[in-house]
């Protein structure tokens, strides 16, 4: 079985610009949940994804946004972009999205803003 | 506001020198908690997952048990290849709460030979 994918893995931008963020989920999985990961914060959850419907959203900026498509693809994109944003941006599917199904990560964007 | 604690930071072994790492939590109402490792460069492996206190499991060197206020995990006879974060999560019943981890910071692990 194929696990998570996530492109790019590495993306280099300057301040301003915005970025678009792919993953793919495990097949069967329809729960995409995106996590911000930094030295400083640790893992912070961003927003979860279900049947194309938003169901959970952390506390980030607006500027932090994602949508699903009905395959169970996901996106998400940061607009203008600040220097606090370079990270590692994992996705993680799930069967259903709660607590009784594990969340399987994929490998991470690493996303460095200039 | 849920939170969730790991000790130590940072932790060295000589190779088969038994240990644990510590998560203690504090949430509204626990549904699950988690371990992930991650190896450097990499997305979180998941390992295993705890449900209710007194639950124990398995895999290979590491054993992971849990309490009503924390977790630990205890790792045996540890191997070089062992060396890796370890992440703690819980999922709690409180609110909106779908999909949504909440990660401690981590013990980095260094297992050498």
């Amino acid at each position: 079985k194929a696990g998570v994918t996530q492109t790019p893995r590495y993306l280099i931008k300057t301040r301003g610009q915005q970025v678009t963020l792919s993953c793919s989920p495990i097949s069967g999985h329809r729960s995409v949940s995106w996590y911000q990961q930094t030295p400083g914060q640790g893992l912070q959850f961003l927003f979860e994804y279900f049947s194309e419907t938003q169901r959970n959203k952390g506390n980030f900026p607006g500027r932090f946004s994602g949508r699903q498509f009905s395959n169970s693809r996901s996106e998400m994109n940061v607009s203008t972009l600040e220097l606090g944003d370079s990270a590692l941006y994992l996705c993680a599917s799930s069967y259903s999205g709660n607590s009784y199904n594990e969340q399987f990560f994929g490998p991470g964007t690493r996303l460095t803003v200039l | 506001e849920d939170q969730v604690t790991q000790s130590p930071e940072a932790l060295r072994l000589q190779e088969g020198e038994s240990s644990s790492l510590n998560c203690s939590y504090t949430v509204s109402g626990l549904r699950g908690l988690f371990w992930y490792r991650q190896d450097p460069g990499k997305g979180p492996e998941f390992l295993f997952t705890l449900y209710s206190a007194g639950e124990e499991k398995e895999k290979e060197r590491l054993k992971a048990t849990l309490t009503k206020k924390e977790s630990f995990l205890h790792i045996t006879a540890p191997k070089p290849e062992d060396s890796a974060t370890y992440l703690c999560a819980v999922f709690n019943a409180g609110g909106t709460s779908y999909g949504k981890l909440t990660f401690g910071q981590g013990t980095i692990l260094t297992v050498h030979p």
